[in-house]
């Protein structure tokens, strides 16, 4: 596609409800990233992608999250039992290459809120 | 991990006036990147830097990297009111985390017209 393309943009969910969330990179891409973004605060690592697999997934705050990439392409973030605190900005980026060398390209975030 | 301190945490300026961020790390950097987030967007990548010592411009923009590498910095000349965003530096980890992006904690910048 032409961007990162992220779904849903908006999320309202009831606490303790599990949500799905979703992150199209661009073609192409390698490396995929998700972070989280409080309100006015700074990016919050989660997890990345090499293709399909995941060498790092130590930002994921609790074993509540998780995330899985398929074909080398969409990714899914899952967030079970929900909490009022996980509601964030969910930010995926996508690179051409896993070095962290090249530049990262943004989706418009899922804003999630959890009431 | 790797880990970036970037400073100040905010900055408020008069249209017109400089303004300086800065990334700073106690290991040696392979590269650092900078990134812009407009208020309600989502980050846009405005460069990466390599180069012990590099020094690049873009328009009233220039970046700096540390001779050391374990430090950045972004300045602003005469800023205006679209310059109004969060700045981020961001970094490459290494080891079994390589390709790991990881972000400074970013500067916010407001401009008064």
């Amino acid at each position: 596609g032409a961007g990162v393309s992220q779904s849903p943009s908006n999320k309202v969910t009831e606490k303790g409800k599990d949500v799905e969330l979703r992150c199209d990179p661009i073609s192409g891409h390698t490396a995929l990233y998700w972070y989280r973004q409080s309100l006015g605060q700074g990016l919050e690592f989660l997890i990345y992608f090499q293709g399909n697999s995941a060498p790092d997934k130590s930002g994921l705050p609790s074993d509540r999250f998780s995330a899985e990439r398929t074909g080398g392409s969409v990714s899914t973030l899952t967030i079970q039992r929900t909490q009022q605190e996980d509601s964030a900005v969910y930010l995926c980026a996508s690179s051409r290459i896993p070095t962290a060398n090249t530049e990262a390209f943004f989706g418009q975030g899922t804003r999630l809120t959890v009431v | 991990g790797q880990q970036v301190m970037q400073i100040p945490q905010y900055q408020h300026v008069q249209e017109g006036e400089d303004f300086t961020t800065y990334c700073n790390s106690s290991t040696t950097l392979s590269n650092i990147q900078w990134y812009k987030q407009r208020p309600g967007g989502h980050p846009v990548f405005l460069i990466q830097l390599v180069k012990s010592g590099e020094v690049k411009k873009q328009k009233r923009l220039t970046f700096q990297f540390g001779e050391a590498k374990k430090n950045s910095s972004l300045h602003i000349t005469a800023t205006q009111t679209t310059d109004v965003g969060t700045y981020f530096c961001a970094v490459g980890a290494g080891g079994t985390s390589y390709g790991k992006l990881t972000f400074g904690q970013g500067t916010i910048l407001t401009v008064h017209p």
